[in-house]
């Protein structure tokens, strides 16, 4: 059974730049999560999507939006790019919302200059 | 909302020495309590995760205590190997809301 795959894997953009990453999560899995990872900072929660709905939302600007697809694949957005904003974006899936061990992906590493 | 924390940030070991990675959480209703591992340049992967009816839970080398009453858990692992190089994340979650909160990470190196 395939991983969870994200894309693009890295990618550089300028201040002011949108950016939309990819995730595909295991088949079967209905819940995707996303997650914003830099040093010394940790893991720190976006949003989670389940049957196409945004279930939960963490504290992010307006800026940062997501989606899900009906074939359980998630999309998210970053509009209006900062330079804090470089970070490792990491989506996760699981079988249902709130249940059981996510899974992660490779992430995909945004640098914004 | 949920918050965890994390002790310590670093911890370096010898080869064979135990190590211990401490989490303390806010939510009293949280209910389960994973720990991930993630390597340099990997993904993060669940290595042992426990619930809040046990008070213990071992897997091999490695094992996780929980203290509902202090509102925290602990992650051992004993004989440790290079392999076990990696910074381990804990998290929390609520019964009532699915999110994960992660604490910050710890990076642990073992030196041969």
């Amino acid at each position: 059974k395939a991983g969870v795959t994200q894309t693009p894997r890295y990618l550089i953009k300028t201040r002011g730049q949108q950016v939309t990453l990819s995730c595909s999560p295991i088949s079967g899995h209905r819940s995707v999560s996303w997650y914003q990872q830099t040093p010394g900072q940790g893991l720190q929660f976006l949003f989670e999507y389940f049957s196409e709905t945004q279930r939960n939302k963490g504290n992010f600007p307006g800026r940062f939006s997501g989606r899900q697809f009906s074939n359980s694949r998630s999309e998210m957005n970053v509009s209006t790019l900062e330079l804090g904003d470089s970070a490792l974006y990491l989506c996760a899936s699981s079988l249902a919302s709130g249940s059981g061990e996510l899974f992660f992906g490779e992430g995909s590493r945004l640098t914004v200059l | 909302g949920e918050n965890v924390e994390q002790h310590p940030s670093t911890l370096s070991v010898q080869e064979g020495d135990s190590a211990v990675i401490k989490c303390t959480y806010s939510d009293s209703a949280s209910n389960y309590f994973p720990w991930y591992k993630q390597e340099l340049g990997k993904r993060p992967q669940l290595i042992i995760d426990i619930r809040s009816n046990v008070g213990e839970k071992k897997d091999q080398r490695i094992a996780v205590t929980l203290n509902k009453t202090a509102k925290h858990f602990s992650l051992h692992i004993t004989e440790t190997q290079p392999e076990d190089s990696a910074v381990y994340f804990c998290a929390a979650r609520n019964s009532g809301y699915s999110t994960l909160t992660f604490g910050k990470g710890t990076m642990l190196l073992v030196s041969p």
